[in-house]
């Protein structure tokens, strides 16, 4: 168990709709990050935040967003969904705000499953 | 742009023998290599990492190496068993947003 916890674990919903992805880091963490997982395929960072403000973005498509709160916990939000926005999202969390420079710990992810 | 180049994609191994896995990266102002495993339908998680002022580095049956020269790193396991069996990532540091950029996975299979 890594300290991070994901919610939900399983996300069944339709084309069209909007889903919030929670995440809650380790103890002591200041930075929080989402990357997508499409099936058989590698991590794609989306975007990272650090003590409430967006650090860093990568390939985050404009239908996506997400946001920290002052406790830490952070929301991925994705809208109009797509048959092809089906994935696992993981939320990873370490202390420092370079991500590049410091061990990222993983949650168990959430499996989305758009119809 | 930046890279990772991550190789082979598939290595399949005798249960006993070594695996090695290899990554390339662009950017030669990388100074954080890790490597992660994923087990299927798991979480990523951190086996071994390097940092740049470092040509080495053991835990037990897995080692991580570093060529700053050739901008490349390994990950050697020796004498790999059953539970080995899984998705390896490797990742570098980049200078542009202090992020990691990820190789694309190799999917490691120990046979019986």
């Amino acid at each position: 168990d890594s300290g991070v916890t994901q919610t939900p674990k399983h996300l069944i919903t339709a084309t069209g709709q909007r889903v919030t992805l929670r995440c809650s880091p380790r103890s002591g963490d200041l930075s929080v990050y989402w990357y997508q997982q499409s099936l058989d395929q590698g991590l794609q960072f989306l975007i990272q935040y650090y003590n409430g403000e967006e650090r860093a973005k990568g390939n985050i498509l404009e239908r996506f967003s997400a946001q920290q709160f002052p406790d830490l916990h952070s929301e991925l939000n994705l809208s109009s969904l797509e048959l092809g926005d089906s994935a696992l999202y993981f939320c990873a969390s370490s202390v420092d705000a370079r991500g590049g420079l410091d061990t990222q710990y993983f949650g168990p992810g959430t499996r989305l499953t758009v119809l | 742009g930046e890279n990772v180049e991550q190789h082979p994609s598939t290595l399949s191994v005798q249960e006993g023998d070594s695996a090695v896995i290899k990554c390339t990266y662009s950017d030669s102002a990388s100074n954080y290599f890790p490597w992660y495993k994923q087990e299927l339908g798991k979480r990523p998680q951190l086996i071994i990492d390097i940092r740049s002022n470092v040509g080495e580095k053991k835990d037990q049956r897995i080692a991580v190496t570093l060529n700053k020269t050739a901008k490349h790193f390994s990950l050697h396991i020796t004498e790999t068993q059953p539970e080995d069996s899984a998705v390896y990532f490797c990742a570098a540091s980049m200078r542009s947003n202090y992020q990691l950029i990820w190789g694309a996975g190799t999917k490691l299979i120990i046979k019986p």
